[in-house]
């Protein structure tokens, strides 16, 4: 069975603080694909980055960069310097690559605050 | 480009009635998820569309319906509506009707059942 999970359901960090959400996957096959969304207020999710299984570099986007551990099934995602405009809730999904399966699975969400 | 634009925004309903929901992909894009998402919660997928037919259905039940139409926009309706039917609805698309792209968000739409 598939499943992501966000343990952290809220945190509350003061602006330029360095913060880290975790996620952890869980999956039987050896070809998927992770992802994280940031939803606004709005509620629009909007697509952070994207990584398949065989592609563990760390990757690094401005204030953001992402950890991707097979060994312990994790996709850390952590926001250096953290400003305002970051407040927002964070999913993390899973896709897997059997034939056939297109869905993509979200775990619940972890509510960022940052406070000024 | 316009990104996955929905429609409405918000919609009111009563228990027992019908609602269609709208949604145009991204310009380029040919293939059509919808999600609904409860409030609190991560969303989940009810069904894909691809080259107008229904692809992968989520564990949702047949109240739960959808088109997708030449243009390749799409939509959903929910019949005999419940009170649990009350949630964000939102739209993704992506380029190809594979797992190796990314699907992009609409706004959604947020639907209250009273």
């Amino acid at each position: 069975a598939q499943k992501v999970t966000q343990a952290q359901t809220e945190i509350s960090v003061v602006e330029k603080e360095d913060v880290t959400l975790d996620c952890v996957y869980e999956t039987r096959d050896t070809t998927y694909y992770l992802f994280w969304y940031k939803q606004p207020p709005s509620g629009e999710l909007v697509f952070l980055i994207r990584r398949n299984s065989f592609d563990e570099q760390n990757e690094i986007s401005g204030r953001y960069s992402w950890n991707f551990q097979k060994s312990t099934s994790s996709f850390n995602f952590t926001i250096t310097a953290s400003q305002v405009v970051d407040s927002a809730v964070y999913f993390c999904a899973l896709s897997d690559f059997p034939a056939g399966t297109y869905k993509y699975i979200f775990g619940t969400g972890t509510r960022l605050k940052v406070l000024a | 480009d316009a990104g996955v634009t929905q429609s409405p925004t918000h919609l009111i309903k009563t228990r027992g009635q019908q609602v269609t929901l709208r949604c145009s992909p991204k310009s380029g894009h040919d293939t059509v998820s919808w999600y609904q998402q409860a409030l609190g919660q991560g969303p989940q997928f009810i069904f894909q569309y691809y080259e107008e037919e229904e692809r992968q259905r989520g564990n949702f039940p047949d109240r739960f319906s959808g088109h997708q139409f030449p243009n390749y926009s799409s939509e959903l309706n929910v019949n005999a509506l419940l009170l649990g039917d009350s949630a964000l609805y939102l739209c993704a698309s992506s380029r190809l009707a594979g797992v190796e792209d990314t699907q992009y968000f609409g706004p959604g739409t947020r639907l209250t059942v009273l």
